[in-house]
């Protein structure tokens, strides 16, 4: 697609319910980051694949959040057991393999606002 | 540890008048260096970024930072703000060995009064 695509845009649970957030990378970008922007914040790491694997999961806050990139392309990011401070704007970036790790652009989605009652 | 501090959470200006957004780094590394624009319900868009070239560095819509390595700073400038400039400001720095994870910074909230 010409950008990164994330959905659902919006997302209303109950604590305690399962969720899924999908993100659709640029074509061609081998590189997908997932970040999660609290209200007043700036975006916080969670996980960076290259390809499949995850090549970073530091920033998942505990074992209720996982992410998936099964066939190189779309992620899934799953959170299980939703508490209410989980409830943020839940960024996909993607990046070139053309371009260097440390200087290429990250092209980010619009986010999938998750809110947990 | 590589982090970043914006020294402003707010900044007013008014119309016409010369924005500057200020930003702190600390690295053990020379820097890889971002400054990123959110407008309200749109994605991150990066204005421009320092990677060890120029020391001034030339962006989108007029916008401009200087790397200075004595200072550890990065701020963001302007000549002359416009109504479309409010938004979001996040000063961001590479983690380049660690494939290329961005750290950001807490972010400027830029008004520009008419």
């Amino acid at each position: 697609g010409a950008g990164v695509s994330q959905t659902p845009s919006n997302k209303v649970t109950e604590k305690g319910k399962y969720v899924e957030l999908r993100c659709d990378p640029i074509s061609g970008h081998t590189a997908l980051y997932w970040y999660r922007q609290s209200l007043g914040q700036g975006p916080e790491f969670l996980i960076y694949f290259q390809g499949t694997g995850a090549a970073d999961d530091s920033g998942l806050p505990n074992d209720r959040f996982f992410a998936v990139r099964p066939e190189g392309s779309v992620s899934t990011l799953k959170i299980q057991r939703t508490e209410r401070g989980d409830s943020a704007v839940y960024l996909c970036a993607s990046r070139s393999s053309g371009t260097h790790i440390g200087t290429g652009e990250l092209f980010f989605g619009e986010g999938s606002r998750l809110t947990v009652l | 540890a590589q982090s970043v501090t914006q020294l402003d959470s707010h900044v007013s200006v008014s119309e016409g008048t010369p924005v500057l957004l200020r930003c702190n780094y600390s690295s053990s590394y020379s820097p890889s260096l971002f400054w990123y624009v959110q407008h309200p319900n749109k994605g991150l868009q990066l204005l421009l970024k320092y990677t060890s070239a120029a020391t001034l560095v030339k962006g989108i819509n007029g916008f401009e930072a200087e790397f200075k390595k004595s200072e550890t700073s990065f701020h963001l400038t302007k000549p002359s703000a416009h109504m479309s400039d409010a938004a979001e400001y996040f000063c961001v720095v590479s983690f380049y060995n660690q494939g290329g994870k961005l750290i950001f910074g807490q972010g400027t909230e830029l008004s520009v009064k008419p």
